[in-house]
């Protein structure tokens, strides 16, 4: 099966400071999308950012932004001037390049304290 | 413009009564996907449904089944309900097949199995 692993189930970060969250994954296409989703206490899901495999440089969304790491099949997320409102659950996503779904990770605890 | 719609929100069922939810995706939106959300097992895709026509499905007993109508909107059914099919169910949709569009999320559909 082709999975997507995130090693830390709880991270916490003081406010205002910088936090990097880890994902790893496999897959046998060259092509295909990885995805950070936020997910608060409502339970949305709430896209963070998107990285497409084949392009190099890594994407930036505001205070969030990605290391994609292709041959190592690495894509973490790396948020800046952390805020109370960045308390939630984070999944790391792969979708492939057919159709519309997606594997997701375990999922991180993000805790921002004050 | 309105986000994805799920319905109901909550509900409470019976083992071995069946359960139908509702998905209205994002105006335009032809491609649904549902998935499951427990602490055990995360998340994990069901189905995806394009053109009424279901185009991936995930590794769940037929039990689950779903249809998409020809105004997108979406339902699921679980039919014989267990205790482990306590979850939340999210929706989401994605304007057509084509893996680099994004996908969005409803806020879920709580259901608890007793």
């Amino acid at each position: 099966a082709q999975t997507v692993t995130q090693s830390q189930p709880e991270m916490s970060v003081q406010e205002a400071e910088t936090v990097t969250l880890s994902c790893t994954y496999d897959t046998s296409e060259n092509n295909y999308y990885l995805f950070w989703y936020k997910q608060p206490p409502s339970r949305q899901m709430i896209l963070v950012i998107r990285q497409e495999a084949y392009k190099q440089q890594n994407a930036t969304e505001n205070r969030f932004s990605v290391n994609f790491q292709k041959a190592a099949k690495s894509f973490s997320l790396k948020i800046s001037d952390s805020q109370l409102g960045d308390t939630a659950m984070y999944f790391c996503a792969r979708r492939n390049n057919a159709g519309n779904m997606l594997t997701f990770g375990g999922g991180t605890r993000l805790m921002v304290k004050p | 413009k309105a986000g994805v719609t799920q319905t109901p929100r909550y509900l409470i069922k019976t083992r071995g009564q069946q359960v139908t939810l509702s998905c209205s995706p994002i105006s335009g939106h032809r491609s649904v996907s549902w998935y499951q959300q427990t602490p055990g097992q995360g998340l994990q895709f069901l189905f995806e449904y394009f053109s009424e026509t279901q185009r991936n499905k995930g590794n769940f007993p037929g039990r689950f089944s779903g249809r998409q109508f020809s105004n997108s909107r979406s339902e699921m059914n679980v039919s014989t309900l267990e205790l482990g099919d306590s979850a939340l169910y999210l929706c989401a949709s994605s304007i057509d097949w084509a893996s680099g569009n994004t996908i969005y999320f409803g806020e879920g559909s709580w259901l608890t199995v007793v």
